[in-house]
């Protein structure tokens, strides 16, 4: 079945620092992926899309200079965190589409990464 | 706007049967996914209906009526390890995907 990958699966770092986390599909190329975050016994809320080789499309309210996304191959999405600060710590998950699935939705979702501001 | 309602938890016994429903506000929709997530785990999908009607994997099935904006996902044959928190979740142009706030089940013996 298709992976997706995230690294690191959980972070601690000190408010005002970045933090870069990473999504790879291991098995299958995607040209889009998703970013979501999720705060304790809450939904997955749709942060950005990322489409590889264009821009990403942020949601309303999510800030695109704090959230920066870059979709630079076919199986590698990252997510950098800027100037951290306590309100950011939150479950990050990445999700995946593979290109080759035609119009199907099923996404494949990483194992999320769990970021701690101190 | 995009929202989608599903009760916030659900109790059920070991071997029953249960179904959670999902209602959608979505303008550009093209169908009705359903995840599962353990606590700590990432969702994993479960179905998806694009049509009217039901769709059956295994122990689980999903229904969706697009006229009434509704879909359930329905569970048999319960067991333990089913006891996680499921989401419907909407889709709409460009693949993207709005969740649920999702319904923990818990299963008891």
């Amino acid at each position: 079945g298709a992976v997706v990958s995230q690294h690191p699966s959980w972070v601690i770092c000190k408010s005002g620092t970045s933090v870069k986390i990473e999504c790879r599909s291991l098995d299958f190329q995607a040209t889009t992926m998703f970013w979501y975050r999720q705060f304790p016994k809450q939904s997955l809320m749709l942060m950005a899309t990322s489409n590889e080789g264009s821009k990403a499309t942020y949601e309303q309210g999510v800030e695109k200079d704090k959230f920066l996304i870059n979709h630079a191959s076919l199986t590698l999405s990252t997510l950098t965190v800027t100037s951290a600060h306590p309100e950011d710590s939150s479950f990050y998950i990445c999700s995946a589409r593979d290109a080759a699935s035609g119009t199907t939705y099923e996404q494949y979702f990483g194992p999320g990464t769990r970021l701690t501001v101190t | 706007g995009q929202s989608l309602e599903q009760p916030s938890e659900v109790t059920a016994v070991e071997g029953a049967i249960v179904q959670i429903n999902c209602t959608y506000q979505t303008s550009g929709f093209y169908g009705l996914s359903w995840y599962q997530q353990h606590d700590g785990g990432a969702p994993t999908f479960l179905s998806y209906n694009a049509l009217d009607g039901l769709e059956e994997t295994g122990r689980f099935s999903s229904f969706l009526s697009r006229s009434d904006s509704y879909g359930y996902l329905l569970l048999q044959e319960l067991q333990m390890k089913d006891s996680a928190s499921y989401f419907c979740a909407s889709h709409t142009g460009g693949f993207k995907t709005i969740f649920g706030a999702g319904t923990r089940l818990f299963v008891k013996a």
